[in-house]
């Protein structure tokens, strides 16, 4: 079952302009983790944040975890037209062992 | 260092048939965790191997099975295949267990049952 609920399921946005996307989730995690998908090929990570952290940065990406929210972002400043993929979150539960739980992903496209 | 390769990326089998994939993990990672992706159930989980034993298994039937080999090369096997099985199949690995680092995947095998 899908753990993470991500907003919103698709995104059309500009070159230059910023890509906020969320992600919801239902219980307890251990750390959450970013990943970018391109035409239903592999996943490449991007970014994991512990629960004990509240935001991270990896060059244009930003993520923040809100725990009490149960919630998590990821920001793409001055996105490019490459940046056009499908975005997962994934969480590793506490109680799950050591599985990646995924959310359905944002499509996100920008046009150059 | 070379990533995570999977083997064969495209198979088209047949109702009824089976099927075998190959992962072969990131040099020095010991875990290797395997995904199933559909366009219906998204990505799920199906099973972790760590040291050559199953560490974490999913919810699916049992004519998934997997296994690992000493030098952390894993393998998944797909018996009895029905048209739902076809799927972009996922394998990752981590230096250690998932839980506490990030997980490196491959391209994918793509099955299509026919």
């Amino acid at each position: 079952s899908q753990q993470g609920e991500e907003d919103p399921q698709a995104l059309s946005i500009q070159e230059g302009e910023n890509a906020t996307m969320n992600c919801s989730y239902k219980t307890s995690i251990n750390n959450l983790q970013w990943y970018r998908q391109n035409s239903g090929r592999g996943l490449v990570h991007l970014i994991l944040i512990r629960s004990n952290e509240r935001e991270k940065h990896s060059g244009r990406l930003r993520v923040t975890l809100d725990t009490s929210k149960k919630s998590s972002s990821l920001l793409i400043t001055a996105s490019r037209a490459a940046d056009t993929a499908s975005y997962f979150c994934a969480t590793v539960q506490e109680t799950s062992g050591s599985r990646l739980t995924f959310g359905e992903g944002t499509q996100l496209t920008v046009n150059p | 260092k070379a990533g995570v390769t999977q083997t064969p990326r495209y198979l088209i089998k047949t109702r009824g048939q089976q099927v075998t994939l190959s992962c072969s993990p990131i040099s020095g990672h010991r875990s290797v965790s395997w995904y199933q992706q559909t366009p219906g159930q998204g990505l799920q989980f199906l099973f972790e191997y760590f040291s050559e034993t199953q560490r974490n298994k999913g919810n699916f039937p049992g004519r998934f099975s997997g296994r690992q080999f000493s030098n952390s090369r894993s393998e998944m096997n797909v018996s009895t295949l029905e048209l739902g099985d076809s799927a972009l199949y996922l394998c990752a690995s981590s230096p250690g267990f998932v839980r506490n680092t990030e997980a490196f995947f491959g391209q994918g095998t793509r099955l299509t049952v026919v």
